[in-house]
């Protein structure tokens, strides 16, 4: 089955420093890779995702690119704010089924 | 607020017991996904119902099973509880079956066995 590895698992950064996640997976069937934000007490939400076909993909302070080739896909949050202080999520997507990467606790220190 | 309710909010129980986890996803979206969520194990995807019929499965346990109902809300049943099935439930939805649908999250189930 897919195998989805997340690193680093912890992350605290300066506010208004930039952030990166990144994410390998192992099924080269996998074609859709979302990034999840999950706040304390609350189910993860969807910040941004990408498609197979595509290599990176923006919004707003959000990133994300994939590397079909090496199998890894990564989140960059640029200007990071207090707010953006959660964990995230990886997941990648093979016959409708998710796999999820452990998690990064991202800490943004005013 | 994702619009996905889940009841209960949380759930004590003891081990052997049978429970029952109730879902009702967004206004208008066929398709529903259930998570579980623990500390050792991660998130991890159980299973997906679409307009009342099982499209994917995950690592679901034998113990647990799950139904979509004509009117789209969705029931997770976890019967012969063990100490390692504590976890929080997720249920989520989206509006089709397709991969590169959205999904939304509810705010979880948290089920603890005793």
């Amino acid at each position: 089955g897919e195998n989805v590895e997340q690193h680093p698992s912890t992350l605290s950064v300066q506010e208004g420093d930039s952030a990166v996640i990144k994410c390998t997976y192992s099924d080269s069937a996998s074609n859709y890779f979302p990034w999840y934000k999950q706040e304390l007490g609350k189910g993860p939400q969807l910040i941004i995702d990408i498609r197979s076909n595509v290599g990176e993909k923006k919004d707003q302070r959000i990133a994300v690119t994939l590397n079909k080739t090496a199998k890894h896909f990564s989140l960059h949050i640029t200007e990071t704010q207090p707010e953006d202080s959660a964990v995230y999520f990886c997941a990648a997507i093979s016959a409708g089924k998710s796999t999820f990467g452990d998690g990064t606790t991202l800490t943004v220190k005013p | 607020d994702s619009g996905v309710t889940q009841t209960p909010k949380h759930l004590i129980t003891a081990t052997g017991q049978r429970v029952t986890l109730r879902c009702s996803p967004r206004s208008g979206d066929l398709s529903v996904y259930w998570y579980q969520q623990s500390l050792d194990q991660g998130l991890q995807f159980l299973i997906q119902y679409y307009n009342g019929e099982e499209r994917a499965k995950g690592n679901i346990l034998e113990r647990f099973s799950a139904q979509q109902f004509p009117d789209l809300h969705s029931e997770l049943n976890l019967s012969s509880l063990e100490l390692g099935d504590s976890a929080l439930y997720f249920c989520a939805s989206s509006a089709s079956s397709g991969p590169y649908n959205e999904q939304f999250f509810g705010p979880g189930t948290r089920l603890t066995v005793l």
